[in-house]
């Protein structure tokens, strides 16, 4: 079946140039995840919806990023003003559990964003 | 101090060979435990769960030992395609999941 998918794969922004990233999870599941990865790094937490609600937001590196899942499906991370320090690859996880650390999440491909 | 901490490697080695890996963690209030690997400019993908008894699939064995906050990974008659970065992701109560930096194998024929 299809996995969870993600566009754009790559993403070129000028620094101050607002971005959408789009997640579109494994169809039903409930959970669904982002995370910034900087190279030679693992996977840094941003934040977690449970459906449409936004559960926790705690690593959302400042008032410039942005999360929403209006429908409980399909989610967008916005950042607005790009800066340098926002160059990373960008993954979307979902999971058919509640919550983080009960099981499996499933990855998608990520979208590479280059700030120049 | 980072949270979850591993050697970021690289680990070179022949086929065949076994190798382990190590990870530390730092809050002792966490509760699950898991080791996922990622290829090269892919996604990460979940290799196993790791239990308090230790758990063997296959060739790979995951282990650990709460009371040294430390989890490892254990794989046998290493394959070609067993190159990869192995990443350890902890969680803790407050629902946060956190990986390891990853280390970097590459197994040689």
């Amino acid at each position: 079946g299809a996995g969870v998918s993600q566009s754009p794969r790559y993403k070129v922004a000028k620094r101050g140039q607002d971005v959408a990233l789009r997640c579109d999870p494994i169809s039903g599941h409930v959970s669904l995840f982002w995370y910034q990865q900087a190279l030679g790094q693992g996977p840094e937490f941003l934040t977690y919806f449970q459906n449409e609600a936004q559960l926790d937001k705690s690593g959302l590196p400042s008032d410039r990023f942005f999360a929403e899942r209006p429908e409980g499906s399909v989610s967008t991370l916005k950042i607005q003003r790009t800066q340098q320090e926002d160059s990373a690859v960008y993954l979307c996880a979902s999971s058919s559990l509640r919550g983080q650390g009960l099981g499996e999440q499933y990855f998608g491909p990520g979208t590479r964003l280059t700030v120049t | 101090r980072k949270e979850v901490e591993q050697d970021p490697g690289p680990f070179n080695v022949p086929e065949g060979a076994t190798v382990a890996f190590n990870c530390t963690y730092s809050n002792s209030a966490s509760q699950s435990f898991f080791w996922y690997r990622q290829d090269c400019r892919k996604e990460p993908k979940l290799l196993m769960s790791v239990y308090s008894s230790g758990n063997e699939d296959g060739r790979f064995t995951a282990q650990l030992n709460r009371a040294s906050q430390y989890i490892s990974l254990l794989i046998r008659d290493s394959k070609l395609s067993d190159s990869a970065t192995y990443l350890c992701v902890v969680n803790s109560n407050n629902n946060d999941m956190r990986f390891g930096a990853g280390t970097r194998l590459t197994v040689k024929p």
